[in-house]
């Protein structure tokens, strides 16, 4: 399985752009990579989940370079409500020979804290 | 509110006890997920469902750890004789389980504690 190296923590300030990245030097064909959110006493929550290029949602954007060993997760205008743990995962769906059936594996993920 | 449900919401027990807690997934959702997290790390992988058959255990789930999920449904998951060592948050996750999607939909938790 792919393991993943994400910074242990990042500061920002209200109204700016965040990018923390993460790294996956062993990614697999099959694999994605898959960002989660966690506030304090909560279950994760899924942000964005990409292959290639470039994906973006109303959330987020997650940008992929073709190598496919790094990713940025990318928060526009983080708010107070943005400071929580972001974790960055690869793995496969659940699908083809030597499958992780889907099963998540989260690091430590990154700490992010927003300033007023 | 993910539409996945977990109760109790926190449980205190004493060492040596038994203790059983109950995820109720979203109903269309064919695969059922437990996870433990304890302060500081991310959720460790314990056991997977699909529809009611447990297709893998994880190493951490020791011969104390039971689950089930009988109808395809909700599951349980019981931990027999506790220890310290078994505080932590347990948290219940469930997915469509089609496509190529790792959307998991994580409940609230439960809070374990044992003192």
């Amino acid at each position: 399985l792919a393991k993943t190296t994400q910074p242990i923590s990042m500061d920002s300030y209200e109204g700016q752009e965040v990018n923390i990245t993460c790294s996956h030097n062993n990614i697999a064909t099959n694999d994605y990579i898959t960002w989660y959110q966690q506030f304090p006493s909560q279950g994760p929550r899924f942000i964005i989940q990409g292959y290639k290029t470039k994906v973006t949602n109303e959330v987020a954007s997650l940008f992929i370079p073709a190598d496919r060993k790094s990713s940025t997760l990318s928060l526009p205008r983080v708010s107070l409500s943005d400071t929580a743990v972001y974790y960055c995962l690869v793995g496969d769906s659940g699908r083809g020979r030597g499958s992780t059936l889907g099963r998540l594996y989260f690091g430590r993920g990154t700490q992010l804290t927003v300033w007023p | 509110d993910t539409g996945v449900s977990q109760n109790p919401r926190h449980k205190i027990t004493k060492r040596g006890q038994n203790v059983t807690f109950r995820c109720d997934p979203i109903s269309e959702h064919n695969r059922l997920y437990w996870y433990r997290q304890t302060l500081g790390q991310g959720p460790e992988f314990l056991t997977y469902f699909q529809n009611e058959a447990q297709l893998e255990k994880s190493r951490l789930l020791s011969d104390r750890f039971s689950a089930e999920r009988p109808k395809g449904s909700f599951s349980t998951l019981e931990i027999q004789r506790t220890e310290q060592g078994d505080s932590a948050m347990y948290l219940c996750a469930s997915s469509l389980g089609t496509g190529s999607n790792n959307e998991q939909f994580f409940g609230p938790g439960t809070r374990l504690t044992v003192l």
